[in-house]
């Protein structure tokens, strides 16, 4: 299974750019890479997918390097309503496994 | 569109107790998911289906049962609670195995 780490928790202020990055060493060829966040007392919410470079969407950008062992979720100018918990998640439907497989995340928060 | 939905919001049992937790989605998505959140924790996938008519087990599937009623409602059983059982329940649903996946608002379950 490819193992992805993330930091425990970042602290961040408002208005700043955040980047939160995940390691996955053993990710495979058809894996892709998706971001979920979730907020206290509610379900994930999927933020963004990518396989390679670079993908940009209304909430947030996904940073892959060509060798696609990490990966950086970049959030811009956050707002207090950003303090959520950020898991990073490496698979497809060839190995479903991974991609149910949430780990411990990254707790953001964003102070004034 | 009502998304996912999960019945009840919150329950509280006694320890031997049983109960069945009910999810529905209106997005007719094939797979479907059942999560535990334990606090200050991940989620851990306790069963899932790939689609209809098809049940697997997850990481923690000890202790609970499973029905995929139809392609719309996706039901988890606990024959006789225990307190390790304490946990928030979360369903999901994708289009497809390990795809984007969609939560419902939780359920709180208490085993005293």
């Amino acid at each position: 299974l490819a193992k992805t780490t993330q930091p425990i928790s970042m602290d961040s202020y408002e208005g700043q750019e955040v980047n939160i990055t995940c390691s996955h060493n053993n990710i495979a060829t058809n894996d892709y890479i998706t971001w979920y966040q979730q907020f206290p007392s509610q379900g994930p919410r999927f933020i963004i997918q990518g396989y390679k470079t670079k993908v940009t969407n209304e909430v947030a950008s996904l940073f892959i390097p060509a060798d696609r062992k990490s990966s950086t979720l970049s959030l811009p100018r956050v707002s207090l309503s950003d303090t959520a918990v950020y898991y990073c998640l490496v698979g497809g439907p060839h190995n479903a496994g991974n991609m149910l497989t949430f780990g411990g995340g990254t707790r953001l928060m964003v102070k004034p | 569109n009502a998304g996912v939905t999960q019945t009840p919001k919150f329950q509280v049992l006694k320890t031997g107790q049983s109960m069945t937790l009910q999810c529905a989605q209106d997005m007719n998505h094939n797979s479907m998911y059942w999560y535990r959140q334990d606090p200050g924790m991940g989620l851990r996938l306790i069963y899932y289906s790939a689609s209809e008519g098809t049940t697997d087990k997850g990481e923690v599937p000890n202790g609970y049962n499973v029905s995929r009623l139809n392609k719309r409602e996706f039901s988890l059983r606990l024959e006789s609670a225990a307190p390790s059982q304490t946990s928030v329940y979360f369903c999901a649903s994708s289009e497809v195995l390990a795809g984007e996946q969609f939560f419902g608002p939780g359920t709180r379950l208490t085993v005293l």
